[in-house]
């Protein structure tokens, strides 16, 4: 089956710790996202991959880190340095265009 | 700028038609999108409509841009107990080499049997 895969679903880390989030898909798509959704809100660019080894800050990058070594992953990590790090993350992707995006069944992140 | 905005909440009977709103600022937009999103789970594309277009319909979704207001619209006919979700507007701006999606807030559907 094509789809993209998040893990874990649930994630507890304490406050001051780095953590890292799972993405990987096999529908061969270029392009990978990261969203962040916060209760009552719309989604929040973090950062985005067109290519392999390149990648975009979006709009609420500061305390974040990604990586993008191999087509199929896009792990995201949350820095001590992210203010707020609680919250639902989801990562995306797409062919270049961006026409279409594909959506994992998201991560949800509690720091104690 | 990018602003995208939608109702919080609609409530509807089984069987009615729902309509859900959405307004956007940024006449750049070349996609209009709607999505679903259940409890805990990811986002899922419902149906996205050309900038160029008036109307989209699939099945039991219609889809109406009124481009000249940067209003959006997604009806969906003989709403079940099933359609009960968060629905996002999204708008794709173009973007380095490709698109980037600015979401709304989401309007939760609830359906009354």
């Amino acid at each position: 089956d094509g789809g993209i895969t998040q893990s874990p679903k649930y994630l507890f880390r304490k406050e001051g710790q780095n953590v890292t989030l799972s993405c990987e898909q096999n529908l061969n798509h270029d392009a990978m996202y990261w969203y962040r959704q916060d209760p009552g809100q719309g989604l929040r660019l973090i950062y985005y991959s067109q290519i392999v080894n390149d990648f975009q800050k979006g709009d609420i990058a500061e305390g974040y880190s990604v990586s993008r070594e191999k087509k199929e992953s896009f792990p995201l990590t949350v820095t001590s340095a992210q203010k707020n790090p609680t919250a639902f993350y989801l990562c995306a992707s797409s062919d270049p265009t961006g026409t279409e995006q594909f959506f994992g069944p998201g991560t949800r992140l509690t720091v104690l | 700028g990018e602003d995208v905005e939608q109702s919080l909440f609609l409530s509807v009977r089984e069987g009615d038609s729902s309509v859900i709103n959405c307004t956007y600022t940024d006449s750049s937009s070349t996609y209009l999108y709607w999505y679903k999103q259940e409890p805990g789970a990811g986002l899922q594309l419902l149906t996205y409509i050309f900038s160029n277009m008036d109307m989209k319909q699939d099945q039991r979704l219609t889809v109406l841009l009124n481009k000249k207001d940067k209003h959006l619209s997604l009806r969906i006919a003989d709403t079940q107990t099933g359609d009960s979700a968060i629905y996002f507007c999204a708008e794709s701006i173009p973007r380095n080499a490709g698109n980037m999606l600015t979401f709304g807030g989401g309007t939760r559907l609830m359906v009354k049997p």
